[in-house]
């Protein structure tokens, strides 16, 4: 079945240093999505990307789909205490009505 | 917000015996999704329902089943609970369709002794 993996599992940054998670599929993604959840709390929709090579920012934030559409990245500039969290990527091949989350990378920002 | 929310928010019960938690929506959405996450494997599907009576297995249902009578509720039932089944359980919805983004309720923590 389809695997989608995220490195690192986890990360411990001090604050204004940059952050980068990267999510690797097995199969050929028809999208791509991004999720934060913070402590304590639910996952929150902070993207999608649907196509080869796309890059979308927002704010400090910046999301890349690959060009073979197996893999991402996120990449948050200049971190913050409030980007404290984890961080999840999701895929569907478009042939299954479900998407499939990657293990997550946890983000941990100190002063 | 998306108008979801789940009951109970805690729950802690014995080895065997049954468990029902709920998810409710206000917004009348087609699609919905029962998750467990447990640490190191970030969020694995249970069920999920593409309507009323439609529902369909996700990777990880064995032990657990759902039913969905009506459109906002989608309830999701362990039959005999163990203790490889505590676990935080999300429920989640998609507005425009299973491959578009989803969005979550509040989570239940859920402990079997």
């Amino acid at each position: 079945g389809q695997q989608v993996m995220q490195i690192p599992q986890y990360q411990h940054v001090q604050e204004g240093e940059d952050f980068t998670t990267y999510c690797n599929s097995s199969t050929t993604l028809s999208n791509i999505q991004w999720y934060k959840q913070r402590p304590g709390g639910h996952p929150v929709f902070l993207i999608q990307l649907v196509k080869s090579g796309e890059v979308k920012k927002q704010k400090r934030l910046t999301f890349q789909f690959g060009e073979a559409k197996k893999n991402s990245s996120l990449h948050i500039t200049a971190t913050q205490t409030t980007d404290v969290g984890t961080y999840f990527c999701a895929g569907n091949t478009g042939t299954a009505s479900k998407l499939t989350f990657g293990t997550g990378t946890r983000l941990q920002v100190t002063l | 917000d998306a108008g979801i929310t789940q009951s109970p928010r805690h729950k802690v019960t014995e080895t065997g015996t049954p468990v029902t938690l709920r998810c409710h929506q206000t917004e009348n959405h087609r699609y919905m999704y029962w998750y467990r996450q447990d640490p190191g494997h970030g969020l694995r599907l249970i069920h999920y329902s593409y309507g009323v009576k439609d529902t369909d297995k996700g990777e990880v249902s064995d032990g657990y089943s759902v039913s969905r009578s009506k459109t906002e509720d989608f309830l999701l039932t362990l039959e005999s609970a163990t203790s490889s089944q505590t676990s935080v359980y999300f429920c989640a919805i998609s507005r425009q369709g299973p491959l578009s983004e989803q969005y979550f309720g509040p989570g239940t923590r859920l402990t079997v002794t």
